[in-house]
């Protein structure tokens, strides 16, 4: 498509449930990453992938954290048993390649714990 | 992890006036950008900066790279209403993109 897809826009999801939020990159990015931001706070990185691959997943937080990527296109971030902490708007961005700095930023996904 | 110093976190602006926000590092970037996000949106890229040093323009705003590659400012002149939003800056270095908390321009009241 045109730009970076992510859905759902919003989820709000009871504490101790799994989600599931999706990212569909710009066709032909081969780079795609996730970044978390929450309240009146910056991007904090999480993962990296090139291709299905990820070789950077220094900032996932913990292990309830995963993410995959399926065809060198669509990203499933998945969260595990959420906590409330886990509160807060998930970008993910795209782009031809790792070094190439200028990101194409989707409109993110908006998580609530209750 | 590894942030940026972005100042100001929040600045009050008139139609007409010119602004200006800057962010520090301890560390050398390799290019720095800023970006602009809107409520209920995904950052968007308004200039990238590749040499230490480098000034360049995008319309009424104006970013600069620092000569030491810890520094970068943007000044946006005779500011107007749809300017108001979140501007971020970010370093990238070995294929990271670190992001500083923001600076929120709002309109005076």
């Amino acid at each position: 498509g045109a730009g970076v897809s992510q859905s759902p826009s919003n989820k709000v999801t009871e504490k101790g449930k799994d989600v599931e939020l999706r990212c569909d990159p710009i066709s032909g990015h081969t780079a795609l990453y996730w970044y978390r931001q929450s309240l009146g706070q910056g991007l904090e990185f999480l993962i990296y992938f090139q291709g299905n691959s990820a070789p950077d997943k220094s900032g996932l937080p913990s292990d309830r954290f995963s993410a995959e990527r399926t065809g060198g296109s669509v990203s499933t971030l998945t969260i595990q048993r959420t906590q409330q902490e886990d509160s807060a708007v998930y970008l993910c961005a795209s782009s031809y390649d790792r070094g190439i700095a200028g990101y194409t930023f989707g409109s993110g996904t908006r998580l609530t714990v209750v | 992890g590894q942030q940026l110093n972005q100042s100001p976190q929040s600045m009050f602006i008139q139609e007409g006036e010119d602004v200006s926000m800057n962010c520090t590092s301890s560390s050398i970037f390799n290019t720095w950008l800023w970006y602009k996000q809107d409520p209920g949106e995904g950052p968007v890229l308004l200039i990238a900066l590749y040499k230490a040093g480098e000034l360049t323009s995008n319309g009424r705003l104006t970013a600069q790279f620092g000569i030491t590659r810890k520094d970068s400012f943007l000044n946006i002149s005779a500011s107007i209403p749809s300017d108001v939003g979140i501007y971020f800056c970010a370093g990238h270095r070995g294929g990271n993109l670190i992001f500083g908390k923001g600076t929120k321009l709002s309109v005076k009241p």
